[in-house]
């Protein structure tokens, strides 16, 4: 079965600082990697997915990530963080060809900016 | 930029009242799929649907669920009687085929008193 963990619960970063969120995933082929960005009371906005090929890959409003195999990891990443970052970060992983292709998430990380 | 949209935002319903849930997935997708979110937890998958039938459910999906392609537009997730734990957030999304990024709506908050 596959599974999801995000390890930090809360993070708290001061705008402009680097922020790293980590996502480890347990699954026993290719997994689909994703991470989706959920802020207060709005729906789960994608930024940036990986299925294949180079391993650090880009995003939407400036986040990357990287999946590594040999840690079952795919932390995300931003160099210089905006207020408007502050949100939910969520991680998934879908399996890989399967029809259907159902989504587990972890449970979530919530990113708190202070000015 | 096409996107999944859910009806209503919100939804305050009685104990053992039936509840519909509205979505409308990305226009030439295939592939559609409900997950729910209690206060506090996970997001968590539900049911997929491909093809007219369901193609996978978890066990949260017991017989009070149900889905429905009721035409060419719209996706529907009825709850036959509700119970308090059925209180969540319901999130639709659709992918234009099975191993595909999954768009998702913003969700319908049931409340269920």
């Amino acid at each position: 079965a596959q599974s999801v963990t995000q390890p930090d619960i809360h993070i708290t970063v001061s705008e402009g600082a680097s922020l790293e969120l980590r996502c480890n995933y347990s699954y026993g082929a290719t997994p689909y990697l994703f991470w989706y960005v959920q802020s207060p009371g709005q729906g789960l906005q994608l930024l940036l997915k990986y299925f294949s090929g180079d391993t650090l890959v880009q995003g939407i409003k400036g986040f990357e990530a990287e999946f590594k195999r040999s840690q079952s990891s795919f932390n995300l990443r931003k160099p210089s963080v905006h207020w408007s970052d502050a949100a939910e970060y969520f991680c998934a992983v879908g399996a890989a060809g399967a029809a259907g292709n159902k989504l587990t998430f972890g449970g979530g990380t919530r990113v708190l900016v202070k000015p | 930029e096409p996107e999944v949209t859910q009806t209503p935002s919100h939804q305050v319903t009685q104990m053992g009242q039936e509840v519909i849930l509205r979505c409308v997935p990305i226009s030439n997708h295939l592939y559609f799929y409900w997950y729910r979110q209690i206060l506090g937890q996970k997001v968590e998958f539900l049911v997929s649907f491909y093809n007219n039938e369901i193609s996978e459910k978890s066990e949260i999906f017991d017989d009070q669920f149900s889905v429905e392609r009721p035409d060419g537009s719209n996706f529907t997730l009825k709850i036959r009687s509700t119970k308090l734990e059925d209180s969540a957030m319901y999130f639709c999304a659709s992918s234009l085929r099975g191993a595909e990024t999954q768009y998702f709506g913003p969700g319908t908050r049931l409340l269920v008193l």
